[in-house]
């Protein structure tokens, strides 16, 4: 079956510092997302994105965040001053459809440990 | 904002038992998905239920879409090893398609 990947699988960085988190969504698919997950805490929405553009943003998207698909294949997310709270594994997912047939296919995800 | 509360946050059972998991909206949803999520794994999607009252089943699950589109369960008959993980429902509202809401989660653990 295909898959989402995501690089790094882990990245540690100093508070402050800006990261990227990149993804390869499935090929064919049209919807992108991120969402994140706080260990043992429930995952978490963040962001979608279709047609070049942010479909809509939780609360927690606030400025320090932003997303980019730069070339065909990449989907990117940027936090640009992270803070101890980012600590979280973030997941990748693509669709194709939206609606009544749509499903998530989630990534691996990346650990994010900021410290 | 849209709350999805889901319970048991845990169950133990031995295998062969059955195992279900509840989840209850606080708004009316336009459907809901289930994903499991293996220890140290990602989601997964099992399935998603639109229509009011649907019941879908796979193998052993078995999903139910409340008649008022606001609450769900999943039952698992005869669980085995293989079913260890954390159950997860998701619920979506209006058009807002692909911006999941979800559970806290179901872990589920099974003794030999």
């Amino acid at each position: 079956e295909p898959e989402v990947t995501q690089t790094p699988s882990h990245q540690v960085t100093q508070m402050g510092q800006e990261v990227i988190l990149r993804c390869v969504p499935i090929s064919n698919h049209l919807y992108f997302y991120w969402y994140r997950q706080i260990l043992g805490q429930k995952v978490e929405f963040l962001v979608s994105f279709y047609n070049n553009e942010i479909s809509e943003k939780s609360e927690i998207f606030d400025d320090q965040f932003s997303v980019e698909r730069p070339d065909g294949s990449n989907f990117t997310l940027k936090i640009r001053s992270t803070k101890l709270e980012d600590s979280a594994m973030y997941f990748c997912a693509s669709s194709d459809l939206l609606g009544s047939n749509e499903k998530l296919f989630f990534g691996s995800g990346t650990q994010l440990s900021v410290l | 904002g849209q709350q999805v509360m889901q319970i048991p946050q845990y169950q133990h059972v031995q295998e062969g038992e059955d195992f279900t998991t509840y989840c209850n909206s606080s708004t009316t949803l336009s459907n809901i998905q289930w994903y499991k999520q293996r220890p140290g794994g990602h989601p997964v999607f099992l399935i998603q239920l639109v229509k009011s009252g649907e019941v879908k089943k796979q193998k052993r699950l078995t999903f139910q879409f409340g008649e008022a589109k606001k609450n769900s369960s999943l039952h698992i008959t005869a669980t085995q090893t293989t079913d260890v993980g954390t159950y997860f429902c998701a619920g979506t509202r209006g058009t807002s398609y692909g911006k999941l809401t979800f559970g806290q989660g179901t872990i589920l653990t099974v003794h030999p």
